[in-house]
């Protein structure tokens, strides 16, 4: 079944280590994202790509970095330096950024919480 | 900047009582507009997509939306709502300058049998 994979769903981390959290699709998109999710604060985008090798900066994107190597994976690495990383993640991908084509597909997300 | 709002953060109904959830956009040139629900302990789900055309769209589950462009805005609808309809909905938009998809704060819809 084609579909958005983010892994794992539950993640525990001591404060100080960096984490990263995977995200992986095999419905061929070319535009790949990653939000955070907060109670009564809704999505707010971290990071994004639109094509291999290449991403963007979203709104909050202090004190997280990504990668885009492959055109299926997109991981999220959660540094040290992110102030407050209790949070629910969610991976996003959308077939293309061409106007007609950009509906978007979720995975199940990831609560990452540190201690 | 390219902002998504939504006028609600919680709304409570009895079943049968009639929807409409605000969404705003910032300006931002071509947009596509979206409706997702989140049900509890589920992911998102597509409800309805705006791109072009009639500017009233209709999705699952009997909701409807309406684009108004002088407006901004994105509302959505539905005339008599359920139980099961109790779930987080968030309004995006997709801004093809940038290439960015923005989700509004959500909005929190309880429904009472």
């Amino acid at each position: 079944d084609g579909g958005i994979t983010q892994s794992p769903k539950y993640l525990f981390r001591k404060e100080g280590q960096n984490v990263t959290l995977s995200c992986e699709q095999n419905l061929n998109h070319d535009a790949m994202y990653w939000y955070r999710q907060d109670p009564g604060q809704g999505l707010r985008l971290i990071y994004y790509s639109q094509i291999v090798n290449d991403f963007q900066k979203g709104d909050i994107a202090e004190g997280y970095s990504v990668s885009r190597e492959k055109k299926e994976s997109f991981p999220l690495t959660v540094t040290s330096a992110q102030k407050n990383p209790t949070a629910f993640y969610l991976c996003a991908s959308s077939p293309s950024v061409e106007v007609w084509n950009t509906e978007a597909f979720f995975g199940q997300g990831t609560r990452l919480t540190v201690v | 900047a390219q902002s998504v709002s939504q006028h609600n953060h919680h709304v409570i109904l009895s079943e049968a009582a009639s929807l409409e959830l605000g969404c705003n956009y910032s300006y931002g040139g071509t947009v596509n507009l979206f409706w997702y629900v989140q049900y509890p302990g589920q992911h998102l789900q597509l409800l309805l997509k705006y791109f072009s055309g009639d500017p009233l769209v209709k999705g699952i589950k009997g909701f409807e939306a309406e684009f108004i462009k002088s407006k901004f805005s994105f509302n959505l609808r539905k005339p008599s709502v359920q139980w099961s309809d109790t779930a987080e909905y968030f309004c995006a938009a997709f801004y093809n300058q940038g290439g960015k998809l923005i989700f509004g704060q959500g909005t929190e819809l309880s429904v009472k049998p």
